[in-house]
């Protein structure tokens, strides 16, 4: 059984600072990471595929990292708004055509 | 454009019946995966259905059935209901089988088992 491993698991960020999150996956096999923004009463939205060692990924203020040989990746915040309220899932799969595995996810809540 | 629309939104079923839910994948997506969510978990994989074949399973038994019709949309069947089976069932669609596409998800059914 794959594990996948978020932490924190829940973290409370005043409005304007930046912030980031862990997401640990098993660091042979590996395919592709995935990261997913999922706000309240909405369906959970793609931020990022990740599928190389080093890879940067940027959407705006949020970014990622990646470090396959080691087995985690890192989800940036910069300048937190109210809007980035959610929780952030990543998913690992290790084939080609294999599912996801999600983690339990960070839930992020931003304080005016 | 249609994203990923999931009927019914919520459910509510006894013990021993059988439920059906239904999923319209994203506009040009050709394979449609289903994951369980049970409180305080994230999303576990189901299966996922391209070319009208199951091509991939998680860790789910064979209670846990679907299809896919040639217009790409899918169904998920559970038979002899648990109490266990209680979640929120989500359908994504992406462009094709392969796990570096991002998925699309839906709004989810909410099922509830008495």
């Amino acid at each position: 059984i794959l594990n996948v491993e978020q932490s924190p698991q829940s973290l409370h960020v005043q409005e304007g600072d930046s912030t980031n999150f862990t997401c640990s996956f098993p660091s042979s096999n590996f395919y592709a990471l995935h990261w997913y923004r999922w706000e309240t009463a909405k369906s959970p939205e793609a931020l990022f595929v990740m599928t190389l060692n080093g890879d940067e990924k940027k959407k705006g203020r949020i970014s990622a990292t990646l470090n396959t040989k080691e087995g985690y990746s890192y989800l940036y915040i910069k300048g937190s708004q109210p809007e980035d309220s959610a929780t952030y899932l990543c998913a690992f799969t290790g084939g080609g055509a294999d599912g996801l595995t999600f983690g339990k996810g960070t839930h992020l809540i931003i304080q005016p | 454009d249609a994203g990923v629309t999931q009927s019914p939104t919520h459910l509510i079923k006894t013990r021993g019946q059988q439920v059906t839910l239904r999923c319209s994948p994203k506009s040009g997506h050709d394979t449609v995966s289903w994951y369980q969510q049970a409180l305080g978990q994230g999303p576990q994989f189901i299966f996922q259905y391209y070319e009208e074949e199951e091509r991939q399973r998680g860790n789910f038994p064979d209670r846990f059935s679907g299809h896919q019709f040639p217009n790409y949309s899918s169904e998920l069947n559970v038979n002899a209901l648990l109490l266990g089976d209680s979640a929120l069932y989500l359908c994504a669609s992406s462009l094709s089988d392969l796990s570096n596409q991002p998925q699309h998800f839906g709004d989810g059914t909410r099922l509830s088992i008495l």
